[in-house]
């Protein structure tokens, strides 16, 4: 079993819908949760940073994570064509520098 | 540069041949990570360089893979006598200081193919 589960979808979504993006991991020692976005052929960028329990909001992007279910969730409002990409989320244990842990990402198309 | 730089963007080799595959961080980042993305999986740790110290090379999937950082900046990831399960991407990220909330800055990548 993967340390790390996501959803790989696709999902394909009208302009304007909400849409919800979801991972679950096993390992209780993850403490830093971030979602990063890739467009195709390009490398992920970090999109939110969330540091244990709790809510994060930046713009149309709400990130959140609960630890005690161990699963974390990314919210985009208002989608826009713009958001068409591939999400993965990746967390980390605290202390450690070596490596994320990634999903595998989740396909997103949002359609105009 | 303004981001880190990979290439080259795409490589095409027969089995058996060696690639090499080069990543120029961004200037000042002292922590470099080599990933490998197949198709449809998340990105796999293959190795981790942190300024002077020894990098850490437990996600390198066999010896057949090794990769050098020359002067704290440019690194070469070689592949040795390449296989078709080694095509994938292979994405280069850096960040400042290599701590665990730090954003990763990724390159583009190198989508590499073994016929």
């Amino acid at each position: 079993q993967k340390e790390v589960e996501q959803d790989p979808g696709p999902l394909s979504v009208p302009e304007g819908a909400i849409v919800s993006l979801n991972c679950t991991y096993s390992n209780s020692a993850f403490q830093y949760f971030m979602w990063y976005r890739q467009y195709s052929r390009k490398g992920p960028e970090l999109l939110m940073y969330t540091y244990s329990s709790g809510n994060k909001e930046d713009g149309r992007f709400t990130a959140q994570v609960d630890k005690s279910s161990k699963y974390i969730s990314l919210f985009i409002r208002d989608s826009q064509p713009s958001d068409s990409a591939t999400y993965l989320c990746a967390m980390i244990v605290s202390g450690s520098a070596r490596q994320l842990t990634f999903g595998s990402g989740t396909q997103l198309t949002v359609l105009p | 540069g303004a981001g880190v730089s990979q290439s080259p963007s795409n490589k095409v080799t027969e089995k058996g041949k060696d690639v090499e595959l080069r990543c120029d961080p961004i200037s000042g980042h002292t922590a470099l990570y080599w990933y490998r993305q197949s198709l449809g999986q998340g990105l796999e740790f293959l190795i981790y360089f942190q300024g002077n110290s020894a990098p850490d090379k437990s996600g390198l999937p066999s010896d057949r893979f090794s990769a050098e950082r020359t002067g704290g900046s440019v690194s070469t990831l070689t592949i040795q006598r390449t296989q078709q399960e080694d095509s994938a991407v292979y994405l280069c990220a850096s960040s400042l200081l290599g701590r665990p909330n730090e954003k990763l800055f990724f390159g583009s990548g190198t989508q590499l193919s073994v016929l």
